[in-house]
């Protein structure tokens, strides 16, 4: 079993719909990192979360500790965000390692 | 964006033969990792390096091997190609900051072993 899972591994919406990802992982982390790839394949980092939650532009990252669980939405799609999203934790123990999650695949048609 | 570069950008190379992938950075950042990225996995860990000289290895490390000999560069090669290497390999780079540290990564590299 993945330390990390994510789901769905696919998703595809319609413009203007509300996305959620939602990231479990099964240790004690001491943060949690969402990750976008775009065709083409760069990887840039969205968040970075330790508790809370955290909100850019359409974006909201949101952890749950006690529940290790974390969800990533996306108000208002755009076919612009069509991307594969990562889910990557820093271990308690792995000091600067992160663990991923094997990503959820978005397609948002126009 | 992070000035991280990573040479070549894409390769094709015969089962046998060494192969050695550049990250280069310009953002003096103390700690780089090696990654692969495969259908079905999440990005896995190569080996990384918390500074010169001082380098580790991650959870799929047989067959490669890496070095750094200047803050700037890091190198992976794989000794002897086979086709199970064939992947898409990522360089990040990041500073030691606690609980705020990033990862940022490099362009990718795509390799094709035949």
């Amino acid at each position: 079993k993945n330390e990390v899972e994510q789901s769905p591994q696919n998703l595809t919406a319609q413009e203007g719909e509300f996305i959620t990802i939602n990231c479990s992982y099964s240790v004690g982390i001491s943060a949690l990192h969402w990750l976008q790839q775009h065709p083409g394949g760069g990887i840039v980092s969205l968040f970075m979360l330790s508790s809370g939650k955290k909100k850019h532009g359409r974006l909201i990252a949101t952890i749950n500790i006690q529940e290790k669980h974390s969800s990533l939405h996306i108000t208002a799609s755009h076919p612009r965000d069509s991307a594969v999203y990562i889910c990557a934790v820093r271990l308690g123990t792995s000091g600067s390692r992160l663990t991923f999650g094997e990503g959820t695949q978005l397609t948002v048609n126009p | 964006d992070a000035g991280i570069t990573q040479s070549p950008r894409h390769k094709v190379t015969e089962t046998g033969t060494p192969v050695t992938l550049r990250c280069h950075q310009t953002e003096n950042h103390r700690y780089m990792y090696w990654y692969r990225q495969d259908p079905g996995h999440g990005l896995r860990l190569i080996h990384y390096s918390y500074g010169v000289k001082d380098t580790d290895k991650g959870e799929v490390s047989d067959g490669y091997s890496v070095s750094r000999s200047k803050t700037e560069d890091f190198l992976l090669t794989l000794e002897s190609a086979t086709s199970s290497q064939t992947s898409v390999y990522f360089c990040a780079i990041s500073s030691p900051q606690g609980a705020h540290e990033t990862q940022y990564f490099g362009p990718g590299t795509r390799l094709l072993v035949l």
